[in-house]
């Protein structure tokens, strides 16, 4: 199966700065998501992303399909950005294959 | 709109016991996926459900069952509980192949 890796396991920084977390996976896919598992362990949407870039306030995302790989971006960090970001792939029949997720803790 | 709602939101359990958890997807929405998130690491797949079909299956032993009614709402059922199967259970919805939806999940504790 589909194979993801995530990097870096964990990242700490000050409120206000910035961070790149990459995605790295195996094959092709059709889909590509990041979240956000808040402390409760929901998962938040952030970006439905299999190829291209977009942008959503301070965050942006952007998948090069054919180097199989999804970076993205949090500008200005905030202590409320805490959590843990996932990255999500799919093939064929959705079954999406989840990285290891980063860490992410934003000091004040 | 309302999201993914899942049932209940926490469960404890004792070995041995069987245990039904239920979702409901968001209107409109055919597909309906399982997920097992154990403490520390990424949720596994468990099944796919889309038109009340089975599609797809994780690496999870028979114990395991699912099934997908005619409103597309869902049911994971899970016999013969084992300690390792405390986990929080992650239902998501979606349409084939494009943007999936998390529910807030069922934290299960097995004792």
């Amino acid at each position: 199966g589909i194979q993801v890796e995530q990097s870096p396991p964990d990242l700490i920084l000050q409120e206000g700065a910035n961070s790149t977390l990459r995605c790295n996976f195996s094959d092709s896919v059709n889909n590509l998501q990041w979240f956000h598992q808040n402390p409760w362990g929901q998962l938040i949407n952030l970006f439905y992303i299999p190829s291209g870039t977009k942008q959503n306030g301070r965050l942006s995302a952007t998948t090069v399909a054919t180097e199989r790989y999804s970076l993205l971006y949090i500008s200005s960090s905030q202590t409320t950005d805490s959590g843990v970001y996932f990255c999500a792939v799919g093939g064929g029949v959705n079954d999406m294959r989840f990285g290891a997720g980063t860490r992410l803790t934003v000091k004040p | 709109d309302a999201g993914v709602t899942q049932s209940p939101t926490h469960l404890i359990k004792t070995r041995g016991q069987h245990v039904t958890l239920r979702c409901s997807p968001i209107s409109g929405h055919k597909s309906v996926s399982w997920y097992q998130q154990v403490l520390g690491q990424g949720p596994q797949f468990i099944f796919q459900y889309y038109e009340k079909e089975e599609r797809g299956r994780g690496n999870f032993p028979d114990r395991f069952s699912a099934r997908q009614f005619p409103n597309y709402s869902s049911e994971l059922n899970v016999n013969a509980l084992l300690l390792g199967d405390s986990a929080l259970y992650l239902c998501a919805s979606g349409m084939m192949s494009y943007e999936q939806y998390f529910g807030p999940g069922t934290r299960l504790t097995v004792t």
